[in-house]
């Protein structure tokens, strides 16, 4: 158990609708990342927060979009779904600050696995 | 930009073989971060191994050991007496120093170890 909390596990929903994903990071980690998993694209990192500040973006579509809270858990909201948004969606956390010579290791969540029908 | 390859899209071997799951990355940068990760069928990912580019060292970790190589750019992972629940999809990734730490992930190497 890496201590990264994801939920839901599964989610089942129609093209066009809205999902909120939800991560909470290992105690005392301040940094959130979330990535893709999907067959075609394989794992892509999408967005990095840092203490409630996006700090890096990746391959990220404008229907998505997340933020991190005060309490420090973070939330990946997809908008406008598509059948090829289906993928695992996995968070990851870790204890580093940002743009420093030396990384934390990045301990993932269990991912929640997405089906848009 | 930086790349990641993994060449062997699936390797099958019988339990107590030995397998060695390849890793080559490319990289303009001169300092890095190396690692291998594990997703078992259940889908979660497991961190095995993380690398600096500065300590070519190779590392030993039960039946895991891993081989870096700067010259050839590459950071392979070998399983010694394979077992049945070392199957799973390993990927290797790259990351950047100084940078945000986002990972570059290789496309995967699935293992299958049948008894």
């Amino acid at each position: 158990d890496s201590g990264v909390t994801q939920t839901p596990k599964h989610l089942i929903t129609a093209t066009g609708q809205r999902v909120t994903l939800r991560c909470s990071p290992r105690s005392g980690d301040l940094s959130v990342y979330w990535y893709q998993q999907s067959l075609d694209q394989g794992l892509q990192f999408l967005i990095q927060y840092y203490n409630g500040e996006e700090r890096a973006k990746g391959n990220i579509l404008e229907r998505f979009s997340a933020q991190q809270f005060p309490d420090l858990h973070s939330e990946l909201n997809l908008s406008s779904l598509e059948l090829g948004d289906s993928a695992l969606y996995f968070c990851a956390s870790s204890a580093e600050g940002v743009g420093g010579g030396y990384q934390e290791t990045q301990y993932f969540g269990p991912g929640t696995r997405l089906l848009v029908l | 930009a930086q790349k990641v390859t993994q060449a062997q899209t699936e390797i099958s071997v019988v339990e107590k073989e030995d397998v060695t799951l390849d890793c080559v990355y490319e990289t303009r940068d001169t300092t890095y971060y190396l690692f291998w990760y594990k997703q078992p069928p259940s889908g979660e990912l497991v961190f095995l191994i993380r690398r600096n580019s500065f300590d070519e060292q190779n590392e030993i970790s039960g039946r895991y050991s891993w081989n870096f190589q700067k010259s050839t750019s590459s950071f392979n992972f070998t399983i010694t007496a394979s077992q049945v629940v070392d199957s799973a999809v390993y990927f290797c990734a790259l990351s950047i120093i100084p940078g945000y730490s986002t990972l570059t992930f290789g496309k995967g190497t699935m293992l299958l170890v049948s008894p």
